[in-house]
């Protein structure tokens, strides 16, 4: 049963304009939110964070919004730059589960110059 | 950020052998580590969780005896694959988190790439 879905698999975007990265989770339990970067065959690298305290996150061109209610996160990007094309894997966590992390699908992103 | 190593970065091994993967923490000690595995298109699947000096935790529907975890110090973990098949072919990646910092960030390997012929 996947608990994080992400149901774009992929997302095409002009170089300069806004990517959003849409992932929904299903276990209200999670209180973590992480989205990782992801190129082939190489391991996912962190991205930036969010706790369910928060509804917003922003660290430089990336922003994460958090809606509880809704179960629903979104990674912002902007303004998108071709270096940004990569597989983006939202992840989810229920604090007392010692860490262990639940990944979506991972949706491929490719910034067009 | 914390650097976590895997070697071998890519391993071709015929059916019936087995495989060893080492994950290493390379400036920080982790006492727990994980183990994913991703196939190809899909999401990284926890397999196990790793602790230092104790036996894994290993998640639903994952082999124990198939896929051996042995962390033998707070900087070393190791899956090995038994007695591979073919369906063993995967990217395996390890994770472990810093506990110097006060987030819940996981550092991941670079992943190894198992074939099984």
């Amino acid at each position: 049963d996947q608990q994080v879905k992400q149901n774009s698999p992929s997302l095409s975007v002009q170089e300069g304009r806004i990517s959003i990265l849409n992932c929904d989770y299903t276990n209200s339990m999670f209180d973590y939110f992480l989205w990782y970067k992801k190129y082939p065959a190489e391991g996912p690298t962190f991205l930036i964070s969010i706790s369910s305290i928060k509804d917003k996150n922003e660290d430089g061109r990336f922003t994460v919004f958090l809606n509880k209610s809704a179960k629903h996160l979104s990674l912002h990007i902007v303004p998108s730059q071709p270096g940004d094309s990569a597989v983006y894997f939202c992840a989810a966590s229920e604090e007392n589960t010692g860490n262990q992390f639940y990944f979506g699908t991972g949706t491929s992103l490719t910034v067009i110059p | 950020g914390a650097v976590v190593s895997q070697h071998p970065s890519w391993v071709i091994c015929k059916s019936g052998t087995s495989v060893k993967i080492e994950c290493r923490s390379l400036d920080f000690q982790a006492t727990t580590m994980f183990w994913y595995r991703q196939f190809p298109k899909q999401s990284l699947m926890l397999m196990a969780t790793s602790n230092e000096g104790s036996k894994a935790t290993y998640e639903q529907g994952v082999e124990k005896d198939k896929f051996l975890i042995n962390h033998a110090s707070l900087t070393l973990s190791t899956l090995t694959v038994t007695s591979a098949h073919p369906e063993d072919s995967s990217f395996y990646i390890c994770s472990a988190r810093d506990p110097r910092t006060s987030t819940y960030e996981q550092y991941f390997g670079p992943g190894t790439r198992l074939t099984v012929t």
